[in-house]
This record gives structure tokens, sequence and C-alpha cells, in this order.
């Protein structure tokens, strides 16, 4: 299985800061990597897929990079909704796995 | 576009339940539907999928529930079915069905509200 890991694990910040989440892949896993945002008690919502294009009706403050095994989510300047639980999720092999998670907070 | 899963409930160890997922708003026949599950103040689990029937209606299940759990769909319903087996406490979590529009590649852009799984004495 492709063991997916987040850094950090949570995550301190102030509304307007940019912030940086990422993600290891255990191997190679192209681009097929996705970045959803979780907030309590709701469903995951798709933010960003194969790694750099953002989905419809998500604000282009979200952007992702990377290829191979070493990939980021960037939130250009946070904005009050932003304050949530990212994570990342490989579709390139099964079993799909996701990384732990990155709660984002405000400081 | 929307899932809508039904089901959950309290259930004891070693007990069953089905869940189901009701889609509209796609062409749900050549979808391949997941779940995915999360524990209580837990991460995001794939549960497993199952693929479309032109795909060959195959199954693929996360270890946690490989020979407990099984997938199937009924497309003239439109709907995706869990049946779960054999239950323990760690099965305790929040169940999504979830599908991919685009294809299995590129992120889970539907997701269902979530039904509640307690499996407890």
């Amino acid at each position: 299985d492709i063991q997916m890991t987040q850094s950090p694990s949570s995550l301190s910040a102030s509304v307007g800061d940019r912030v940086t989440i990422t993600c290891r892949a255990s191997q190679s896993i192209n681009s097929y990597l996705n970045w959803y945002q979780q907030n309590p008690g709701k469903a995951p919502k798709l933010l960003i897929f194969a790694a750099s294009s953002l989905q419809s009706g998500v604000p282009s403050r979200f952007s992702g990079s990377g290829s191979g095994t070493d990939f980021t989510l960037t939130i250009g300047s946070l904005q009050p909704e932003d304050f949530a639980t990212y994570y990342c999720q490989q579709t390139y092999s099964s079993p799909v796995t996701f990384g732990q998670g990155t709660r984002l907070e405000i400081k | 576009v929307q899932l809508v899963e039904s089901g959950g409930g309290l259930v004891k160890p070693g007990g069953s339940l089905r869940l189901s997922c009701a889609a509209s708003g796609f062409t749900f026949n050549t979808a391949w539907m997941n779940w995915v599950r999360q524990a209580p103040g837990k991460g995001l689990e794939w549960v497993g999928r199952i693929k479309s029937k032109t795909d060959g209606g195959t199954t693929d299940y996360a270890a946690p529930v490989k020979g407990r759990f099984t997938f199937s769909r009924d497309d003239s319903k439109n709907t995706l079915y869990l049946q779960m087996n054999s239950l323990k406490t760690e099965d305790t979590a929040v169940y999504y069905c979830t599908t991919a529009l685009r294809g299995r590649y590129y992120g889970m852009d539907v997701w269902g509200q979530g039904t509640t799984v307690t499996v407890s004495s």
C-alpha cells in the first residue's frame, strides 16, 4: 500500500496569512494526488485534483503543485472559512489512501 | 448531482447492517462508487469501491473490512449498497459514499452527507 504522510499535523495561522501543507507519498504516484477540505460534521470537499487542477467553484487562493512523491497545497491568503482540516489522497493505485490530515486553526 | 446515504444505526459487535446510497443527477451506471469512513475524531479511511458493470463490476476492499463487508449496486434503482457483517467496535464511524465524475484518478467530487454506524454492546 502507498503511505501518504502530511505535514504539519496541525497549523496555527492568521487571516491573511499564506500557508503551505505538504504531502509525501511512499512511492511515486505521478500526479494522481488530490486535496480535500473538511469542516466539522461535514463531508469532505474536493479542492484540487491531479496535483494542481482547481476544482470548479473553489477560490483561486487555493493551489496545488508537485509530482512523483512530493506535493504541496498552498492557500494564498487565509480567509475565515478556510480554517478546517485538509487531507491529501492518492488515487494512483488501489487501495486509495489518505494522509492523516492537517488541522488548520486560527492563531 | 447528489448522493444520499441511509441505514446507519446502533448494532452490537458481531451484528450486521446494510447501508444504502441513493444517487441522482449523474449517470450512475457508468460510475465507480466508493465508500469512505471516518471514525470519531480520526481521519478519512477508504473502505473500498465497486466498478461499473461495463468495467466488470468488480470490487476492491480495504484490508480491515475484507471478508466482512460486501459492496453491491442496483443500477436500475441508482443505488449503492454496503452490507456489513461481523461488525467490530472499530467499525464505528461515519460512512460516506462518494464518486469521481471525471474518472477514478481525478478526485472524488461528489459525496453524500454520511450515515453514522455505531458498534457497541
